[in-house]
């Protein structure tokens, strides 16, 4: 079954860029969208963004000045940055299967959903002077 | 941006006995499809959250049946038929409708 290992520095400075990986195993990276989401401590859950295979992404406007979502698909992975880190920005993060797609018999794009039907473990990143 | 309000916020209950929570979205979540894009997602401690109840009512692969979604538009409902130990956790609804995706603030369940 398809598998999202996590990994990235967990501990930050003020302003300084957060940076995580996601790599997806036992199933297709193309064909679906990918999601960060993230959740303060002892709060709740935040959409950061999306991407797919092609790297068409989509981002939380509350975020979007400061975060960018790729992907390596050589590796079957994708990535966030956030810059310029504060307090505000510590958080457990989580990458997600969200959104399924695929190309019909006439050649039309077709959307599926699903849920984010697999999820992470989660990295914690501390932001602290 | 849509805004999930989930209620209660805190819900004591006794095993064996059924339980509620509600969603309500600030816009619509009817799809031109048909579909009301709201999914419940359950947190329990230590761990990832995991999807339940995709589209409204849905249950996800291998989610007990003692689970289940209703609503339409921008009323949601999650019910559990009898609580059991393992259910108690925090209970996350999100709209999948629009950008941003958007969680409600959590519902706790913990034992009476």
């Amino acid at each position: 079954q398809v598998q999202l290992q996590q990994w990235g520095a967990g501990k930050l400075k003020p302003s300084e860029t957060l940076s995580l990986t996601c790599a997806v195993s036992g199933g297709s990276f193309s064909g679906h969208y990918w999601s960060w989401i993230r959740q303060p401590p002892g709060k709740g859950l935040e959409w950061i963004g999306e991407t797919n295979h092609s790297g068409n992404s989509r981002y939380n406007s509350s975020l979007k000045s400061r975060v960018t979502i790729s992907v390596d698909t050589s590796k079957n992975q994708l990535s966030l940055k956030l810059t310029s880190v504060t307090a505000a920005d510590t958080a457990v993060y989580y990458c997600a299967r969200g959104r399924g797609y695929y190309y019909d018999s006439s050649g039309l794009l077709q959307y599926y959903y699903n849920g984010m039907d697999v999820w992470g473990r989660g990295t914690t990143v501390t932001v602290s002077s | 941006d849509i805004v999930m309000t989930q209620s209660p916020l805190s819900l004591p209950v006794t095993p064996g006995e059924p339980a509620s929570i509600s969603c309500r979205s600030s816009q619509s979540l009817l799809h031109s499809d048909g579909h009301n894009y709201l999914d419940w997602y359950v947190q329990r401690p230590g761990q990832s959250p995991q999807l339940l109840i995709y589209l409204g009512s849905y249950r996800a692969s291998g989610v007990p049946d003692r689970f289940s979604g209703s609503g339409s538009g921008t009323d949601f409902t999650l019910k559990i038929s009898r609580v059991e130990a393992e259910d108690i956790a925090v209970y996350f609804c999100m709209q999948a409708l629009q950008t941003p995706d958007a969680f409600g603030q959590g519902t706790k369940l913990d034992i009476k």
